[in-house]
């Protein structure tokens, strides 16, 4: 079957500019998952949805920062008023939803936003 | 915070070598998990491991968890260059909601 998509694949965008990242879970995932992960670093924690609501947004740097999930589905990350500090490959994950413990987080290939 | 340290950073060796990787933390994990991601994809599950000093084996890579469930190792044996890429440990605590907690990676080059 089909894996979590990510688009765009890239984004270029300009300091001070609003951008939105989409993102298509497994279909019947509930469990969403919002990382990012700058270059050499390993995926750090934004936000983790399950079904419509926001079960942990404890890893949103700051209040530019927002993400919805109004059907359960596909996610959308949005970012306002951009700053080059944001520059960044973000990754959605999805899991089954069963038990935290034992779910596998299935990532997308990711977009890379670049700030100029 | 938890953090997740892993070492070494960079790794570059010879075809047909053994290797280690190291993942480590003052914090207890309820399980940790190991991916690895290539350029331009998403990072994929390796393993997981739940049970402090548990052994698990995936073909030529052995992965243990610490007695005190605070650290994991990654062992390859003979070393393929189809190993190359970005190795990952994950941390999953009781206290952290459903979150992982990634290390900051290890790069491996394997030449042929």
């Amino acid at each position: 079957g089909a894996g979590v998509s990510q688009t765009p694949s890239n984004k270029v965008t300009e300091k001070g500019k609003y951008v939105e990242l989409r993102c298509d879970p497994i279909s019947g995932h509930t469990a969403l998952y919002w990382y990012r992960q700058s270059l050499g670093q390993g995926p750090e924690f934004l936000i983790y949805f399950q079904g419509t609501g926001a079960a942990d947004d404890s890893g949103l740097p700051n209040d530019r920062f927002f993400a919805v999930r109004p059907e359960g589905s596909v996610s959308t990350l949005k970012i306002q008023r951009t700053e080059r500090g944001d520059s960044a490959v973000y990754l959605c994950a999805s899991s089954p939803g069963w038990d935290r413990y034992t779910d596998t987080q299935y990532f997308g290939p990711g977009t890379r936003l670049t700030v100029l | 915070t938890q953090l997740l340290e892993q070492s070494p950073q960079f790794l570059s060796i010879q075809e047909g070598e053994n290797l280690t990787v190291y993942c480590n933390s003052s914090s207890v994990f309820s399980s940790l998990q190991w991916y690895r991601q290539e350029p331009g994809e998403g990072p994929v599950l390796l393993v997981t491991v739940v049970t402090g000093g548990e052994v698990k084996k995936l073909k030529r890579l052995t992965f243990q968890f610490g007695d005190a469930r605070k650290d994991s190792s990654l062992h390859i044996t003979a070393a393929q260059p189809g190993d190359t890429g970005l190795y990952l440990c994950a941390g999953l605590s009781n206290n952290a909601g459903n979150m992982l907690t990634f290390g900051g990676g290890t790069r491996l080059m394997v030449k042929p």
